[in-house]
Order: C-alpha cells, then structure tokens, then sequence
C-alpha cells in the first residue's frame, strides 16, 4: 500500500530565503507526482507535476525534483515571499492509473515579513 | 476559462440527515474524482468517474456514501443518515482524460455534522 510522507510538517522561515520540501513515498512504481498548495478555507492549487520519466520541473520560482527509485521528491523554492505562506501537498498516482491521487499529510510554510 | 466548482461551499447538518454535494468539473473534462480532508489529516480518494466507464467507487467509506455523475458533467455526492465522523472538507477535482492528467480541485463543501 502506498504512503507518502511529508517532512517537516510545518516551517517558519524569515523572507527571501530558500527552502526545501521533502516528499517521501513507499512504493517507487508511479505514474507520477504532483505538488499542490492549500490556502486556509480554500481548494488545492496545482503547482507542478512530474511524470515518472522526469527529473525535475520549474516553474518560476518553484523547482521539483523527482527520484524515483529512492522514492522521493523535493519542492525547492526560492526567495521566499510571505505569500508563500500555504500549505504545501504533494500526492502521488499510481503506475495502475487509476486516477487516485495518495497524498502527503502536507508542509504548513509561514513565511515571516 | 471557469474552474472546478462546488456547491454548498459550507452545509451544517444534524446526525442522521441525509445531504447532497455538487460538483461542476471543467468543460471537457471527462474525469472526476471526490476526496475527503478531515480535520488534521491528509485527503482520502473517494470516488472516481471516468466518460462511460464504471466508477472506482474504491475510496468510499460505507455504503452510506455514493455518487453519481451525469454524462460528462455534474456529480453529486450523497450522504446518507450522516454521522458525526463524516464532517470533513469534501472536494472535487476533475481531469482531461486518463487519470495521469493534472488534476485541478474545486475549492470544497465544509460539512459539519452536529
């Protein structure tokens, strides 16, 4: 059964600096993995995703990398801005397809003016 | 273009009522999924539909929840003789096609089952 993991599970951080987010899955066979964030009271954003063939993905100031075999992924962003702050998801799919996203238990990220 | 959206965005309940959550998906999407977001947990998959298919009714707590969707537009959840466990953040997501597409949520329906 798949899990997946988040750590840490909540960062505060002064502005303008650059921070790592940490995505650890069980089973290493997906089709792909997506970051969203979460504002309070609202729906999950789409920030990136990555299929199992890639290594990484940008996306302004948001990177995400991918190692499947050692069932991992990273969302780096860079230059914190206090908007930032959010909830950060990760959720992975299957290599079944079967359209059901696993997701993480999430990073809550505040970002200090 | 109009995103995924869902109504009621907020449903407060008594135990043992029956309620009805509705989802409109992206137009063109023939993918939906429902997901539940407890209070301090992480989102459960509930459902998925996709075009003519069977669902994958999987995810789904009890035979107190089921959903259903109309060709490839509206879903609606139900839930039956409520309970307390099923307050939650319920939402939907809907895709373009297979379920390896990107999935863009709706922003929710807070139920709260007193």
């Amino acid at each position: 059964k798949q899990e997946v993991t988040q750590i840490p599970a909540a960062l505060s951080v002064p502005e303008g600096e650059n921070l790592v987010l940490n995505c650890s899955f069980t089973d290493s066979a997906i089709y792909n993995l997506q970051w969203f964030r979460q504002d309070p009271g609202k729906g999950l954003t789409s920030l990136l995703l990555i299929q199992s063939s890639q290594r990484e993905q940008t996306s302004g100031r948001l990177n995400a990398s991918l190692d499947k075999s050692s069932g991992r992924s990273t969302l780096y962003i860079a230059a914190s801005q206090p908007g930032d702050s959010a909830t950060y998801l990760c959720a992975v799919l299957g290599s079944s397809n079967t359209g059901k996203l696993i997701f993480g238990q999430g990073t809550t990220l505040q970002v200090k003016p | 273009g109009a995103g995924v959206s869902q109504s009621p965005s907020n449903k407060v309940t008594e135990k043992g009522k029956d309620v009805e959550l509705r989802c409109d998906p992206i137009s063109g999407h023939t993918a939906l999924y429902w997901y539940r977001q407890r209070l301090g947990q992480g989102l459960e998959f509930l459902i998925y539909f996709q075009g003519n298919s069977a669902p994958d009714k999987s995810g789904l707590p009890s035979d107190r929840f089921s959903a259903e969707r109309t060709g490839e537009s509206v879903s609606t959840l139900t839930i039956q003789r409520t309970q307390q466990e099923d307050s939650a953040v319920y939402l939907c997501a809907s895709s373009l096609g297979s379920g390896g597409n990107e999935q863009f949520f709706g922003p929710g329906t807070r139920l709260t089952v007193l």
